[in-house]
Order: structure tokens, then sequence, then C-alpha cells
């Protein structure tokens, strides 16, 4: 069993729908990074959680310490969004572990 | 603000050579992770640097070695390439161990 599951793997919408990534991990965390990576390889750090809700823009993500689950969720998707999301957890050792992400497709 | 530098974007090396990467942290960062990422497979942390020196390792070879200068900026340095070699190197900056990444675009190896 992977330390950082993911899901869906897949995951195509219609335009303005709400969408939700879910990511739950096996091991103590000091942090957890939601990262967007576009097709090519750039990666952008969306959020880094250690607790509760954090919102920017059309964004939101959430953990839930006690259960090890995270959410990223998007409002209002949008073609732009079409990208694999990731979620990797940082424990005490520094390492960035990586969940396998999901591919997020959002057709106009 | 100028964020993460790799160079070069791409390469190709031949199977049995070295090859060196370059990577520019993010101003104020000092603080400088590589990571491997074979196609369709999630990245693999390599090692990290801070303060000139190797704080953590991945599990890679020793032919997989790096280095940090005195202005945060990292090498990676591969020896005997194998094909299994080629893959998306990169590289991400930070303030410290863990105060949110920011990650380079990457370079692109292929080893024949």
């Amino acid at each position: 069993k992977n330390e950082v599951e993911q899901s869906p793997q897949n995951l195509t919408a219609q335009e303005g729908e709400f969408i939700t990534i879910n990511c739950s991990y096996s091991v103590g965390i000091s942090a957890l990074h939601w990262l967007q990576q576009h097709p090519g390889g750039g990666i952008v750090s969306l959020f880094m959680l250690s607790s509760g809700k954090k919102k920017h823009g059309r964004l939101i993500a959430t953990i839930n310490i006690q259960e090890k689950h995270s959410s990223l969720h998007i409002t209002a998707s949008h073609p732009r969004d079409s990208a694999v999301y990731i979620c990797a957890v940082e424990g005490s050792n520094y390492q960035l572990i990586w969940g396998a992400g999901t591919k997020l497709i959002i057709k106009p | 603000d100028a964020g993460v530098t790799q160079s070069p974007t791409h390469l190709i090396k031949t199977r049995g050579q070295q090859v060196t990467l370059r990577c520019s942290p993010k101003s104020g960062h000092d603080t400088v992770s590589w990571y491997q990422q074979a196609l369709g497979q999630g990245p693999q942390f390599i090692f990290q640097y801070y303060e000139e020196e190797e704080r953590q390792r991945g599990n890679f070879p020793d032919r997989f070695s790096g280095h940090q200068f005195p202005n945060y900026s990292s090498e990676l340095n591969v020896n005997a390439l194998l094909l299994g070699d080629s893959a998306l190197y990169l590289c991400a900056s930070s303030y410290g161990p863990s105060y949110g990444y920011t990650f380079g675009s990457g370079t692109r190896l292929t080893v024949v």
C-alpha cells in the first residue's frame, strides 16, 4: 500500500462543475502540499497545509490531521484548470512523498 | 523575482557518459531538493542540500551526487548513465526545510 493515496486517478468534468480530489496518507507528517503539474513538467505549488483550510481564488484545500485525509476543491471549473494535481506529504526527514496524481480534464 | 531556474532544459547523452544538471534557487531560498520523474510516474526524491551539505538522501545509487554552492545554487551529477536514467529532473527550492517549495521547469534527460 502506498503511503499517499489519491483519488480519483482520472477525472473528466464539464466547465463549471465543482471538483473534488481526495488524498489519504498513512504516515506522520509535518505538512501536506497540493501541487499542479502541467504537460511538459512545470510544477506549481498550490497550497501547503498543516491544519484546517486554505482558500485561494477558486481553489480550496482542507486537511483533517486525525483522519489523515485532505481534499482539494475547485469551484466553477474552467478548461484552463486541466492538469495533473498531486498531493505530497512531508515527514520529519524533509522528504516529500508524492501521490500518483489526479489527471483532471475540464471540457468546455 | 526569478523563480527556480534549471539548465539545460533538454539534454541527450549516451549510455556510460556523465551529466551535470544545474539549479538556481528562488531568491531568498537556501534549500534545494532534487527529484527524478520518469515518464508517467510521480517524482522520486533524490536528495536535499542545505548549508552546502547533503541533508537527506533518497533511494538512489552513489552514481547520483550533488553539490551546493555558497550562493545556494546546486548541481546534480550522474555518472555512468544508464538508459533507465532517462527522466525529467526537477529542482525545488525552499527557505529552510519545509516552508513552501518552488519548482523549476525541469531538465529532460534522454539517455540513448
